[in-house]
């Protein structure tokens, strides 16, 4: 079965830092461009950040760009976000999906920016 | 950088049917798109990949009740028979420049 697990989320102080992972299975992971897409509590849904199979092109959203880092471990099956400074804005459940072809979604990861 | 309308809302009785329509912005016309549900609480579902020309690739185990279609800058989603399940709220999305791009989403409710 193809499959995408976040981890990782939690609750975290203005200003603090956390690391999303994804783990797949079911499919070559190595193949595939992968992403973080987040949703803010009863809001839509927002691109985040994009990273190709072999981590030659990455890219960020400008909401995000030099607070996260998006990286890969091929070896691992699994993808990573690495957010900084984070702020209350970044309150979101963050989704790992995979892409091209038919997309396949994960279950997300609540993470809460709070004081 | 195209950019993706949807209405907020829509509404429809049970076992009717019902057209969702995202709008690409001017100059984007032949973009293809994909469509996503999201069930309250859930996360996001694929629907489908429609093209332009009303082509469209369904997901795996995604009902038949669901189909797609074109017309120049617009793209449709319609749900036939409508089930409470149905209830949802709806995503287009497509990629330039920026991998992802997404319209606001319609919540569609089953009356």
């Amino acid at each position: 079965e193809v499959q995408l697990v976040e981890s990782g989320g939690g609750l975290v102080k203005p200003g603090g830092s956390l690391r999303l992972s994804c783990a797949a299975s079911g499919f070559t992971f190595s193949s595939y461009s992968m992403n973080w897409v987040r949703q803010a509590p009863g809001k839509g849904l927002e691109w985040v950040s994009s990273i190709s199979s072999s981590s030659s092109y990455i890219y960020y959203a400008d909401s995000v760009k030099g607070r996260f880092t998006i990286s890969r471990d091929n070896a691992k099956n699994s993808l990573y976000l690495q957010m900084n400074s984070l702020r209350a804005e970044d309150t979101a459940v963050y989704y790992c999906a995979r892409r091209p072809g038919v997309v396949i979604w994960g279950q997300g990861t609540l993470v809460t920016v709070s004081s | 950088q195209p950019v993706l309308t949807q209405s907020s809302s829509a509404s429809a009785s049970l076992g009717s049917s019902v057209k969702l329509t995202c709008t690409l912005s001017s100059g984007h016309s032949s973009y293809i798109i994909a469509w996503h549900q999201q069930q309250p609480g859930k996360a996001p579902r694929y629907l489908m990949k429609l093209e332009g020309s009303g082509s469209y690739n369904k997901g795996s185990g995604v009902p038949d009740r669901f189909s797609g279609s074109s017309s120049g800058a617009d793209r449709y989603l319609t749900i036939s028979n409508l089930q409470f399940e149905d209830e949802a709220d709806y995503y287009c999305e497509t990629w330039d420049s920026n991998p992802w791009v997404f319209g606001g989403g319609t919540k569609l409710t089953v009356l």
